[in-house]
């Protein structure tokens, strides 16, 4: 799986918008974004995830650069609840069933 | 839809004692996943079963060891324990074979004195 990259905090403002960036510049064509966070000591919650297009749900927005060389998954509004550990993996499914968790970005949302 | 449920949630044993943690998927998932989660080592694969064969073992001795039933639930099992297996076990399930987004369950936190 393609090596990611996030900054490893990240401070917002409660009831702003909340962009945590990734770089995954050695993704391969069949490879997935997968977007998981991680409240303190609970186990990871699978977020969004995408192939090529912008995705969007209730959660989240994950924004793919045409050249998929890095993604940016959007909190809309953040709250203090959305203070966690995110996570952006590589993934390619298909025989690939492990994920590979790196150092992850701590997002601190701020009253 | 219930999701991933992971018993027991704290356990704390001795050194040399063997333990065993289990795994209830989402209904209709038949894969799943185990990965050990450690602040040096952050969030680690173990291994991952469907249809109760073991498909894929991440770089763990054979203290650890795992199965699944015909019902999907899956147990894992860690003999003689070292103080170095505390750690938070956490259980994955997904639907699709292989690959497939996985859903995590609250996990074990183990504790080795």
């Amino acid at each position: 799986d393609a090596k990611t990259t996030q900054p490893p905090s990240m401070d917002c403002a409660e009831g702003r918008a909340a962009n945590l960036p990734c770089n995954h510049s050695t993704i391969s064509g069949n490879e997935y974004v997968y977007w998981y966070r991680q409240i303190h000591s609970q186990g990871p919650q699978y977020i969004i995830h995408g192939l090529k297009n912008n995705e969007t749900n209730e959660m989240a927005s994950l924004i793919i650069t045409e050249d998929r060389k890095s993604s940016t998954l959007i909190l809309p509004h953040a709250t203090l609840r959305d203070t966690a550990v995110y996570y952006c993996i590589v993934n390619s499914g298909g025989s690939n069933y492990k994920l590979t968790f790196g150092k992850g970005t701590l997002l601190t949302v701020n009253p | 839809k219930a999701g991933v449920t992971q018993t027991p949630r704290y356990l704390i044993k001795t050194r040399g004692q063997q333990v065993t943690l289990s795994c209830s998927p989402i209904s209709g998932h038949r894969s799943v996943s185990w990965y050990q989660q450690t602040p040096g080592q952050g969030l680690q694969f173990l291994f991952e079963y469907f249809s109760e064969t073991q498909r894929n073992k991440g770089n763990f001795p054979g203290r650890f060891s795992g199965r699944q039933f015909s019902n999907s639930r899956s147990e894992m099992n860690v003999s003689t324990l070292e103080l170095g297996d505390s750690a938070l076990y956490l259980c994955a399930s997904s639907l699709e074979s292989p690959g497939g987004t996985q859903y995590f369950g609250p996990g074990t936190r183990l504790l080795v004195l």
